[in-house]
């Protein structure tokens, strides 16, 4: 099995900040990940897909990079509507989420 | 426009048994395989299978074989999650999403609450 470490689990920032997110796969997936935003009692919406396309749209302030084991997830700049759950999600064999993280208002 | 619209929140008593679903619509539904997602309460996200409607293909996170059967009507454009004892552990939000042509879930239903409870 494919595991998936994200970290941090939360993050406490400030609107207009840049932030990162990581997700580090345990063997190489080449760029087979997504990352998802999920607000509260809502369905996860896919904001990134083969690790670095952003999702039709989806703002521009969003970004991601990386492939074989190490990838990110870099907001720009910070926006209210921004402060949410994040997950990344691998496909590259069967599927692994990672464990989440929580995106609070500082 | 492509949708996947859930069956409603369940509320049940353990032992019992129960069958939740997932219509598509907006596209070719037995071309596209869909995904079930557990998500219990305050947790995080945890892929349970998968079901290609075409030929019924089936495969199951190590996690949850056994414990979950996943099926598909294609002539209904609907697909299955299904419990045939259910336990008090397995109440969760369960989301079912489809897999885009990018390989990762690209369209997501709104989720249907099972609760499991004496």
């Amino acid at each position: 099995d494919i595991q998936m470490t994200q970290s941090p689990s939360s993050l406490s920032a400030s609107v207009g900040d840049r932030v990162t997110i990581t997700c580090r796969a345990s063997q190489g997936i080449r760029n087979d990940l997504g990352w998802y935003q999920q607000k509260p009692g809502k369905a996860p919406k896919r904001l990134i897909y083969a690790a670095s396309s952003l999702q039709s749209g989806v703002p521009s302030r969003f970004s991601g990079s990386g492939s074989g084991t190490e990838f990110t997830l870099t907001i720009s700049s910070l926006q209210p509507e921004d402060f949410a759950t994040y997950y990344c999600l691998q496909h590259n064999s069967l599927y692994t989420f990672g464990q989440g993280t929580k995106l609070e208002i500082k | 426009e492509v949708q996947l619209v859930q069956s409603g929140a369940e509320v049940k008593k353990p032992g019992e048994s129960l069958k939740i679903s997932c219509k598509g619509s907006g596209y070719r539904f037995s071309s596209y395989w869909i995904g079930w997602v557990r998500q219990m309460p305050g947790k995080g996200l945890e892929w349970m299978g998968i079901i290609y409607p075409g030929d019924s293909d089936t495969r199951y996170s190590p996690s949850f074989q056994g414990q979950v059967t996943i099926s598909v009507d294609n002539s209904i454009s609907t697909a299955y999650l299904q419990w045939s004892s259910l336990k008090a552990s397995d109440t969760a939000m369960y989301y079912c999403a489809r897999q885009g042509g990018d390989h990762d879930f690209d369209y997501w239903g709104q989720g249907t609450l099972v609760t499991v409870s004496s």
